[in-house]
């Protein structure tokens, strides 16, 4: 169990439109799902936390406006990138922990995002 | 301020056994984890300490001192597979995990 899933898992996109990732957990009710964002060769920095029903928390020095979240069940969480630009290009990954156990987070598989 | 160090690349030879060293400073502490990521891939959890001493688990052991802020990450009879980034992640406040930058591993024939 505790299966999280990200689709899609490749987008190229054209600069400037705007791009949504979508999260979900397929086996389990997740109270918080986090979204990261990893530049090559460096570790995950967490953009923001989300929780079901509520807006979320963003880290500082992540802009809410273009990184919009929504967590609209306790199994989706989506994550829209908008106006998007070539130095948004990155591999977005989100994790998930659920009701029973919040230690552990569960990754989803990640986004490869590019930006032309 | 946040701060969680470990080197950045280590080789080791196939069948041999490595240690990762992971130092911390972070504003608050609620356990610390170990994930391991092939590249291009989500991280795959392989273990977690909270309190001191160390938790084995099959090949991998985890050690964790929270007085020194330290931690290792001990791989046993290495295997070409295990070849990856090893990232250590301390869990501060509302189960925000801060990640170091990784160590990646090469294994060698």
């Amino acid at each position: 169990g505790a299966v999280v899933s990200q689709h899609p898992s490749r987008v190229i996109c054209k600069s400037g439109t705007s791009v949504k990732i979508e999260c979900r957990s397929l086996d389990f009710q997740a109270t918080t799902m986090f979204w990261y964002r990893q530049f090559p060769k460096q570790s995950l920095m967490l953009m923001a936390t989300s929780n079901e029903g509520s807006k979320a928390t963003y880290e500082q020095g992540v802009e809410k406006d273009k990184f919009l979240i929504n967590h609209a069940s306790l199994t989706l969480s989506t994550l829209t990138v908008t106006s998007a630009h070539p130095e948004d290009s990155s591999f977005y990954i989100c994790s998930a922990t659920r009701q029973a156990s919040t230690y552990e987070q569960y990754f989803g598989p990640g986004t490869r995002l590019t930006v032309t | 301020g946040q701060n969680i160090d470990q080197p950045t690349e280590m080789t080791a030879t196939e069948g041999a056994i490595v240690q990762i060293n992971c130092t911390y400073q972070t504003s608050g502490f609620n356990g610390l984890f170990w994930y391991q990521q092939h590249a291009g891939e989500a991280p795959t959890f392989l273990s977690y300490n909270v309190l001191d001493g160390l938790e084995e688990k099959g090949r991998f052991s985890s050690f964790l001192s929270r007085s020194k802020g330290y931690s290792y990450l001990l791989l046993k009879e290495l295997q070409m597979k295990d070849s990856a980034s090893y990232l250590c992640a301390v869990r501060g406040g509302y189960n925000k995990l801060i990640f170091g930058a990784g160590t990646r591993l090469a294994v060698h024939p």
